[in-house]
């Protein structure tokens, strides 16, 4: 089982509407969450960290995470054609010997104009 | 947001040539930079993680002894490709972890190798 998975989608939705992104996680150990845009040929960018539960807003932007139920999901409201891209989940965890973290796979989303 | 740049932004070099990367961490010191390899529609990889002034742990399969790794201050980080191969062309992506409580990653804008 992997630490971090994600559907890869692609995920297609039509331009205003919401899109919701999910990820799970393996390790009940994990502490931070990440969530990265990633456009093609670009390095990923920090879009969103999380590591209570509940939701945390920021923009257009919400970051749910669920520790009991080991997932973390990322809501884009009134989505834009500019948020196409691949999304990528990240979890943290803080070892003795240093942090280790974990990458999904991405998730593929197409914003339709 | 924290800031990283990465130098060169491309490269193209000969097979059997060294190439070196340079990660820089403008506004933050970091203790900690991971260096990355991501091939077309692939996931990142994780090819080892940089601590200042220590030597750097690798990644399984990566060999140590090709992808040089030197985190010799708090801002900067190298990975030096050496006796490049055309398959060692790839996009490779540095990221610096800011220390503060949650412990984000802020990467690199990437560099982009092809070895011919």
């Amino acid at each position: 089982q992997k630490e971090v998975e994600q559907n890869s989608g692609p995920l297609s939705v039509p331009e205003g509407a919401i899109a919701s992104l999910n990820c799970t996680y393996s390790d009940r150990g994990s502490q931070s969450f990440f969530w990265y845009r990633q456009y093609s040929g670009k390095s990923p960018e920090l879009i969103m960290f999380i590591y209570s539960n509940g939701d945390k807003e920021d923009g257009r932007f919400t970051a749910q995470l669920n520790k009991a139920s080991q997932y973390v999901s990322l809501l884009i409201r009134d989505s834009q054609p500019s948020d196409s891209a691949t999304y990528l989940c990240a979890v943290n965890i803080v070892l003795g010997t240093g942090n280790q973290f974990y990458f999904g796979t991405g998730t593929s989303l197409t914003v339709i104009p | 947001g924290a800031v990283v740049s990465q130098h060169p932004s491309r490269v193209i070099c000969k097979s059997g040539t060294s190439v070196k990367i340079e990660c820089r961490s403008l506004d933050f010191q970091a203790t900690t930079m991971f260096w990355y390899r991501q091939f077309p529609k692939q996931s990142l990889m994780l090819m080892a993680t940089s601590n200042e002034g220590s030597k750097a742990t690798y990644e399984q399969g990566v060999e140590k002894d090709k992808f040089l790794i030197n985190h010799a201050s708090l801002t900067l980080s190298t990975l030096t490709v050496t006796s490049a191969h055309p398959e060692d062309s790839s996009f490779y992506i540095c990221s610096a972890l800011d220390r503060g409580p949650t412990y984000e990653q802020y990467f690199g804008p990437g560099t982009r190798l092809t070895v011919t």
